[in-house]
């Protein structure tokens, strides 16, 4: 097991541009977390799956944003046409599911994302 | 809205001394988990220390514990024996557990060990 993985760990992209990110969770864990941060801020949450359906969206998830997670493993986060306010760490995290209560989770590196 | 406060941007503690990160918190909610986290520089966020809000006993992991208070919604880091490999942001987040899966974080607190 080694741990959350995202791909890139840096994109810089113009603005206008299509990106897409994507998250590797730990095997097994069900849940899957997207995470913005930017600078001098704490992660702010985007939206999470568990297993392939998608549970919750925070209204920061605006039209421009989408995500997926298609077979219960892997996930993406698209941002179309992004803008310069887009520019942000964006923080993926898994945990498992095994029963009520809270599970901790577990965060990847994440992708930091320019756009010029 | 459930809001996570961590009111010291910055904090510096020489080696081996002891510092306490303060965090408060607002909800309405009677049931939830407050966590601790640090993210070193360049590095990714781990776990420092989780509280369950149904229990009285603050948590305590090696040289991190928590002073818990329910009553005045407050959740404050204590590191003893600070080490270099300490230096980090640390944020203070909240949780509910159940179907609402998402943390909500405070803004950080810089913490700086010093030689």
């Amino acid at each position: 097991d080694t741990g959350v993985s995202q791909d890139p760990r840096h994109k810089i992209t113009k603005r206008g541009q299509n990106v897409t990110f994507r998250c590797d969770p730990i095997s097994e864990h069900n849940r899957l977390y997207w995470y913005r941060q930017t600078l001098g801020q704490g992660p702010e949450f985007l939206t999470y799956f568990q297993n392939e359906a998608q549970l919750e969206k925070s209204r920061l998830l605006s039209d421009r944003f989408s995500a997926e997670r298609p077979k219960g493993s892997f996930s993406t986060l698209e941002i179309q046409r992004t803008e310069q306010g887009d520019s942000a760490m964006y923080l993926c995290a898994s945990s498992p599911l095994l029963g009520q209560g809270v599970h901790e989770q577990y965060f990847g590196p994440g992708t930091r994302l320019t756009v010029t | 809205a459930q809001t996570v406060t961590q009111s010291q941007p910055e904090m510096s503690v020489q080696e081996a001394e002891t510092v306490t990160l303060s965090c408060t918190y607002d909800t309405s909610e009677s049931n939830y988990y407050l966590f601790w986290y640090k993210q070193p520089p360049s590095r990714q966020m781990i776990l420092v220390i989780r509280q369950e809000a149904y229990k009285q006993q603050n948590a305590t992991e090696n040289r991190f514990s928590v002073n818990f208070q329910k009553a005045a919604k407050s959740f404050s880091l204590k590191i003893s024996d600070s080490q270099l490999g300490d230096t980090a942001m640390y944020f203070c987040a909240l949780n509910y557990g159940g179907s609402q899966g998402n943390l909500i974080f405070g803004k950080g607190t810089k913490l700086s060990v010093k030689p």
